[in-house]
């Protein structure tokens, strides 16, 4: 099965500067890559995702990069703020008919410091 | 549109009981999934389903039980709670079918404590 590895698992950056997260995973038929943000206490919510025939995508400061011969998809925060702060986890979505399944990185803690 | 609602919020359940989490949604979404998140861990899935009538195992599934009859309901049974279980349980769905690319929503989760 599908195995998505997530580094850091801890980051903490001063305000203002970047954070990026990197996950690998394992199985080549995955072709969907969310990133979720979890604050404490609630839900994971999608912030970006990206797409197996994309190797870029950006949404004001937040960017994805995707890289399918190496199995690797980061996570870029730009301008950090206090409002960053949060649980982030990477996912590997595998979807061919009759299987289909999201796994998930362990998750990276963000604090940024004011 | 409720989006993914799950029931109950919150549930003490001694060992050895059984209980039923609910989840339900409203979107027509195929794909349907539990996951299981514990203290300061990841999500970890334990069942999943591509349409009404199929259901399978995702990495945790021992101990719990689903079934999918309708496109709309997908519930999650503990059959006999063992304190392993204490965890908050997500209810997550999909568009699915087959196409790829397709966000997966969250319910708001269900805290489960069994002492």
């Amino acid at each position: 099965g599908e195995n998505v590895e997530q580094h850091p698992s801890t980051l903490s950056v001063q305000e203002g500067d970047s954070a990026v997260i990197k996950c690998t995973y394992s199985d080549s038929a995955s072709n969907y890559f969310p990133w979720y943000k979890q604050e404490l206490g609630k839900r994971p919510q999608l912030i970006i995702d990206i797409r197996s025939n994309v190797g870029e995508k950006k949404d004001q400061r937040i960017a994805v990069t995707l890289n399918k011969t190496a199995k690797h998809f980061s996570l870029h925060i730009t301008e950090t703020q206090p409002e960053d702060s949060a649980v982030y986890f990477c996912a590997a979505f595998i979807s061919n008919f009759g299987n289909e399944k999201l796994t998930f990185g362990t998750g990276t803690r963000l604090t940024i410091i004011p | 549109n409720a989006g993914v609602t799950q029931t109950p919020k919150f549930q003490v359940l001694k060992t050895g009981q059984s209980m039923t989490l609910q989840c339900a949604q409203d979107m027509n979404h195929e794909y349907m999934s539990w996951y299981r998140q514990d203290p300061g861990m990841g999500l970890r899935l334990i069942h999943y389903s591509v349409g009404a009538g199929i259901t399978d195992q995702g990495e945790v599934p021992n101990g719990y039980n689903v079934s999918r009859s309708t496109t709309e309901d997908f519930p999650l049974r503990l059959l006999s709670a063992a304190p392993s279980q204490t965890s908050v349980y997500f209810c997550a769905s999909g568009p699915g079918g087959g196409t790829g690319g397709n966000t997966i929503y969250f319910g708001e989760g269900s805290w489960l404590t069994v002492v």
